[in-house]
C-alpha cells in the first residue's frame, strides 16, 4: 500500500512569491490534514478535510493561504504571498475514517525555505 | 488552546538503557491520546492510539499507559536501540466543539551506542 505522497519534498522561494504544495492521501482514506511545524514546536493543524469538505479551517490564515480538495482526493495547500515567517515543514496526513480517534498517516513533508 | 506537554524535550541514553518520557493534557474532556514516533527525513508514523483510563499499549519494547484522571501518559523503552533515535510526540484529542488534534512539541531521543 502506497504511503501519502507530498510534493515538493524542499522549496526554496523569494519573499511575496506564491508557492503551493501537493497531496496525495493513501486511497480510500476520507479525512486529509495539513499540518505546519515550525522548528522546535509540535505540528500545528491549518485545515482538516473529511472527503472535499473542509471541516475545520479555524487555523489556516486565510489572507494567504489557501486549501482545495476537490474531487475529495488530493489536496493543494497554497500560500501567497509567501513571508520569511512561513519557512517551515508542511505535513499532510489522512485517516480513513472520520474522528479525532484515528490513526493518522504521514507524509514526508514539504520543507520550505523563504529568503 | 489546549495545553499537551511534553517532558524532557530531549535526552541521550546509552545503547541497552531503558527510558521513559511524559506526555500531559488536559484531564477533562479526554476523547484520545495518540503517540507518534519522527525518525529524522521520515514521515512521522503512529505507535499507539489510547482512548480509555488505564489503558496499556506495547510495541515490541516500547510501551504506553494512559491516565486520564490526571492527565498523563507515559512512554516506556526498554533496552534502547540506535534505531529508537528519534522524535517521540504525543497528540491529545478532546470532546466537544471542534474535535482536532493538539501535538505536543516532541521528545528528542538520541540513543548512543
Amino acid at each position: 500500500e502506497a504511503g501519502v505522497v507530498q510534493s515538493p519534498r524542499y522549496k526554496i522561494i523569494e519573499k511575496k512569491q506564491p508557492v503551493a504544495f501537493w497531496c496525495n492521501p493513501i486511497s480510500g482514506h476520507n479525512t486529509l490534514y495539513w499540518y505546519l511545524q515550525n522548528l522546535g514546536q509540535g505540528p500545528e493543524l491549518l485545515i482538516r478535510y473529511e472527503n472535499e469538505e473542509a471541516v475545520d479551517d479555524s487555523q489556516l490564515p486565510k489572507d494567504r493561504f489557501s486549501a482545495e480538495r476537490l474531487k475529495g482526493v488530493d489536496s493543494t495547500l497554497k500560500i501567497q504571498p509567501a513571508e520569511l515567517g512561513d519557512s517551515a515543514v508542511y505535513l499532510c496526513a489522512s485517516s480513513p475514517g472520520v474522528g479525532v480517534q484515528e490513526t493518522q498517516y504521514f507524509g514526508p513533508g514539504t520543507r520550505l525555505l523563504v529568503l | 488552546i489546549l495545553n499537551v506537554e511534553q517532558s524532557p524535550q530531549s535526552l541521550h541514553v546509552q545503547e541497552g538503557d531503558s527510558t521513559n518520557f511524559t506526555c500531559s493534557f488536559p484531564s477533562s474532556n479526554f476523547y484520545a491520546l495518540h503517540w507518534y514516533r519522527w525518525e529524522t527525513a521520515k514521515s512521522p508514523e503512529a505507535l499507539f492510539v489510547m482512548t480509555l483510563n488505564g489503558d496499556e499499549k506495547k510495541k515490541g519494547q516500547i510501551s504506553a499507559t494512559l491516565n486520564t484522571k490526571e492527565g498523563y501518559s507515559y512512554l516506556y523503552i526498554k533496552g534502547s536501540q540506535p534505531e529508537d533515535s528519534a522524535t517521540y510526540l504525543c497528540a491529545f484529542s478532546g470532546r466537544g466543539g471542534y474535535q482536532k488534534v493538539t501535538f505536543g512539541i516532541g521528545t528528542k531521543l538520541q540513543v548512543i551506542p
